[in-house]
């Protein structure tokens, strides 16, 4: 068990420019969540995926914003069109499965829009 | 919506002092609760939880018990240390599955 990994750590880019993070779950864990996180607040739910459907979706998630987990393993979340609104830490969890099932955090990847 | 309220800090205490951090909860249902810490440059890891009411969460000496009556979790340390400071998080599962976090609460614990 390896936790929960994602790419980059760090990333900083232009105001209208595209970004994508990678997120490895722990492997054999179903679910695998999509949280951002602001200075000074708790994390917001933004997006799910069982396997590789996703699931639910947060009002948070605009259409510049899309997710895959195509095989059911690992997940990227792009960004089209940065805005500076969009500067926050990206977190990455997985779970066995829903309900009371731990979700198991990521390290995060800090987006900076300048 | 459902949504968490826990107390604001930072919170300052010396070290073998008694801890409670506040958390209220508004929920349809009977949700999970869980309190989620984060110790300085590490991600967020599971503190404790409790799936249903009068549940006790209990880890590393904090307890929490899910008090449906006041739809509360309030998290307790009998004596703190040094190693505790960080930033503690109350969160309830969503319909979704998913976790809705309160904005958390900053504990230094001072030698």
């Amino acid at each position: 068990d390896t936790g929960v990994s994602q790419d980059p750590r760090h990333k900083i880019t232009k105001r209208g420019q595209n970004v994508t993070f990678r997120c490895d779950p722990i492997s054999e864990h179903n679910r695998l969540y999509w949280y951002r996180q602001t200075l000074g607040q708790g994390p917001e739910f933004l997006t799910y995926f069982q396997n590789e459907a996703q699931l639910e979706k947060s009002r948070l998630l605009s259409d510049r914003f899309s997710a895959e987990r195509p095989k059911g393993s690992f997940s990227t979340l792009e960004i089209q069109r940065t805005e500076q609104g969009d500067s926050a830490m990206y977190l990455c969890a997985s779970s066995a499965s829903g309900g009371a099932d731990t979700q198991y955090f990521g390290p995060g990847t800090r987006l900076t829009v300048l | 919506g459902d949504s968490v309220t826990q107390m604001e800090g930072p919170v300052t205490l010396s070290e073998e002092a008694f801890l409670t951090i506040n958390c209220t909860y508004t929920a349809t249902g009977y949700p999970s609760l869980f309190w989620y810490v984060q110790y300085p440059g590490e991600g967020l890891q599971l503190l404790l939880k409790a799936t249903k009411a009068d549940d006790k969460g209990s880890n590393k000496g904090f307890e929490a018990t899910y008090r449906k009556e006041t739809t509360s979790f309030h998290l307790e340390k009998g004596s703190v240390q040094v190693s505790d400071s960080a930033v503690y998080f109350c969160a309830l599962g969503g319909s979704q599955g998913n976790l809705i976090f309160g904005k958390g609460t900053k504990l230094s614990v001072k030698p």
